[in-house]
């Protein structure tokens, strides 16, 4: 139901801190994996890509990482601000889709001052 | 504010009414997406057009739901005789029509069925 819903996955981290959020994603097709940041009543906020044919990928203070062995997703923030404190969602596009995303479990990051 | 725009931000309707909700997407993105977001949630994907033509559509979008994109600009979505279940943010993304490239979502519009 519903409540289950509300039960997001915690990270807890100390201001300055590094963050690591994990994502599984679902189809071995997939070739295309967004991640995003939703603060509470907004839409989601576009963070970082990367693409199937690499591993690695780094922006401002954040690096995503893709295993596609394990069909795994990470996001690594960097010096963790209270501004940084959101759901985070990974999003994979299958091949062929055409940018429709869909969407992983969010974790919910909240950093401590 | 050249983002994606959603009107309105918050709606609520009684049981058995119809809402229209409006998007405005990147004025250069050919691609335009609804979603459905429940609390707690990832966004479902509903539909998606790329200009004009509507591509897509979720099993999520019963027959109360349309949506248009009539000249390959904004876009509406409907819901006919809404009910409870109904009850969700609503968002809009939009992209170039170029491969893959980052979609760019609005902030919503909540809608309350009561």
């Amino acid at each position: 139901g519903e409540s289950v819903g509300l039960h997001l996955p915690t990270l807890s981290v100390q201001e300055g801190d590094n963050s690591i959020i994990n994502c599984a994603y679902s189809n071995s097709a997939s070739d295309y994996f967004i991640w995003y940041k939703q603060e509470s009543g907004k839409g989601p906020q576009f963070i970082i890509d990367i693409r199937s044919n690499m591993d690695k990928r780094q922006g401002q203070r954040v690096t995503v990482l893709l295993n596609k062995t394990v069909k795994h997703l990470s996001l690594q923030i960097a010096a963790t601000q209270p501004g940084d404190s959101a759901v985070y969602f990974c999003a994979e596009t299958p091949f062929g889709a055409t940018n429709k995303l869909i969407f992983g479990t969010g974790t919910l990051l909240a950093v401590q001052p | 504010d050249t983002g994606v725009s959603q009107d309105p931000r918050h709606k609520i309707t009684k049981r058995g009414q119809n809402v229209t909700f409006r998007c405005d997407p990147i004025s250069e993105h050919n691609r335009l997406y609804w979603y459905r977001q429940t609390l707690g949630q990832g966004p479902e994907f509903l539909t998606y057009f790329q200009n004009e033509a509507q591509l897509e559509k979720s099993r999520l979008l019963s027959d109360r739901f349309s949506a248009e994109r009539p000249k390959g600009s904004f876009s509406t979505l409907e819901i006919q005789r809404t009910e409870q279940g109904d009850s969700a943010m609503y968002l809009c993304a939009s992209s170039l029509a170029s491969g893959n490239t980052e979609a760019f979502f609005g902030q919503g519009t909540r809608l309350t069925v009561v």
